[in-house]
């Protein structure tokens, strides 16, 4: 059975410093999908990045990378110049086929101005 | 289309009433999937439909707990005879293209408390 862990259970950065949140995750697939999901306090989720388990590449989306590492099972989120709009509950996810996402515990991240 | 949506946002409830909720996918989208987050965890996987058909329970999901889809486009998940440790949010979310491929979105959520 697929888990993720994410072992900060909150982190807090200064505005326009950087951040990495950590995640590892276990499964027996070769081939799955990995992602970082955004929930603002009383606010919908919402898709921050995802990383194809097959692409050696990391994922990257505008001040938001992934360090991706297959063998380790680890996947950590960066967050490049945080802005105060950065401040949520962060989800590590993994999708295996099958499509049912298993989530992480979640980090608060909090952003100090 | 602006996004999935879940009616009701907020329900309060007495122990052993029943209670509905509905979703409404983004109307090209024919996955859906039913997830339950409590305070402070992230949320786990409850259901879900590929067009009609329920493809997936978990055991989270007991007896008491029914899912539909009739047509393929909404789904209303139902909880009989309500019990305290029900209280949580349920997040509907929709997704399209091949396995594995289809970000989910997901909803505003309904809040459930039950008293």
């Amino acid at each position: 059975a697929q888990t993720v862990t994410q072992s900060q259970p909150e982190m807090s950065v200064q505005e326009a410093e950087t951040v990495t949140l950590s995640c590892t995750y276990d499964t027996s697939e070769s081939d799955y999908y990995l992602f970082w999901y955004k929930q603002p306090p009383s606010r919908q989720m919402i898709l921050v990045i995802r990383q194809e388990a097959y692409k050696q590449q990391n994922a990257t989306e505008n001040r938001f990378s992934v360090n991706f590492q297959k063998a380790a099972k680890s996947f950590s989120l960066k967050i490049s110049d945080s802005q105060l709009g950065d401040a949520a509950m962060y989800f590590c996810a993994s999708l295996e086929y099958g499509n049912k996402l298993v989530f992480g515990a979640g980090t608060i991240l909090r952003v100090k101005s | 289309d602006t996004g999935v949506s879940q009616d009701p946002r907020h329900k309060i409830t007495k122990r052993g009433q029943n209670v509905t909720f509905r979703c409404d996918p983004i109307s090209e989208h024919n996955r859906l999937y039913w997830y339950r987050q409590t305070l402070g965890q992230g949320p786990e996987f409850l259901t879900y439909f590929q067009n009609e058909a329920q493809l997936e329970k978990s055991r989270l999901l007991s007896d008491r707990f029914s899912a539909e889809r009739p047509k393929g486009s909404f789904s209303t998940l139902e909880i009989q005879r309500t019990e305290q440790g029900d209280s949580a949010m349920y997040l509907c979310a929709s997704s399209r293209g091949l396995a594995g491929e289809g970000e989910q979105f997901f909803g505003p959520g309904t809040r459930l408390t039950v008293l």
